[in-house]
């Protein structure tokens, strides 16, 4: 059964760089049929997709988000790892890993979800 | 972007009621794809329905998905105790991959 598990640390300061790791363990991260996404989830609201990544590499961002957001993968480890640059209060949220399943091009649905982690930004 | 607007934002039933969910996209949703997923507190979500109509593996056939274009719904036949969650629709139409609000389905 695949699971996947978030980590990094849960307080941030504000201006820096957010850093999260999503462990894939149960599967390959490097299957054909999958890309691997970041979702979002601020307290007490709704969900955003921050970006996805193919194992080869190739990625797919936010756009209201795309100048601070870096997604890689590391398939040696089985990994995928998200940066959020220059960080505010609004970045505040439950961070979620997730693999898409691909049913049109690059998009499709998250399932399994990773349990998710609270980041807050904070000084 | 392609807008979802979910309603009601609160639905409050009894458990046995039916339950239906509305999600309604800014403009046309190509080859109905969207999602269904539950939130429970404290948990993430998870799938129920994908393709709009097709349910994800083990969840029960109370949950329904139908619709196309602009307008989607979730339908749950008889609302068991454990239905009572958040329930969100995403559309993969669009590589710029949205959620609705979300409608919270609570104990009337």
């Amino acid at each position: 059964q695949l699971q996947l598990q978030e980590s990094g640390p849960g307080l941030v300061k504000p201006s820096e760089t957010l850093s999260l790791t999503c462990t894939v363990s149960g599967g390959s991260i490097s299957s054909s049929s999958y890309y691997w996404g970041w979702i979002r989830q601020p307290p007490g609201k709704g969900l955003e997709w921050i970006g996805s990544i193919y194992y080869s590499g190739s990625t797919y961002y936010n756009p209201s988000l795309k100048s601070r957001v870096t997604i890689s993968v590391d398939t040696s480890k089985n990994q995928f790892s998200l940066k959020l640059s220059s960080v505010t209060a609004a970045d505040t949220a439950v961070y979620y890993c997730a693999r898409l399943v691909r049913e049109y091009g690059v998009t499709g649905w998250f399932d399994p979800w990773g349990q998710g982690t609270l980041v807050t930004v904070s000084s | 972007e392609i807008v979802l607007t979910q309603s009601p934002g609160t639905l409050s039933l009894s458990p046995g009621e039916r339950a239906t969910l509305s999600c309604r996209a800014s403009q046309s949703v190509s080859s109905s794809y969207l999602a269904w997923y539950q939130q429970k507190p404290g948990q993430a979500p998870r799938l129920l329905i994908y393709g709009a109509s097709s349910r994800a593996t083990g969840i029960p056939d109370r949950f329904s998905g139908s619709g196309s274009g602009t307008d989607f719904t979730l339908t749950i036949s008889r609302l068991e105790p454990e239905d009572f969650a958040v329930y969100y629709c995403q559309q993969y139409g669009s590589s710029w991959l949205t959620f609705g609000g979300g409608t919270k389905v609570e104990i009337k």
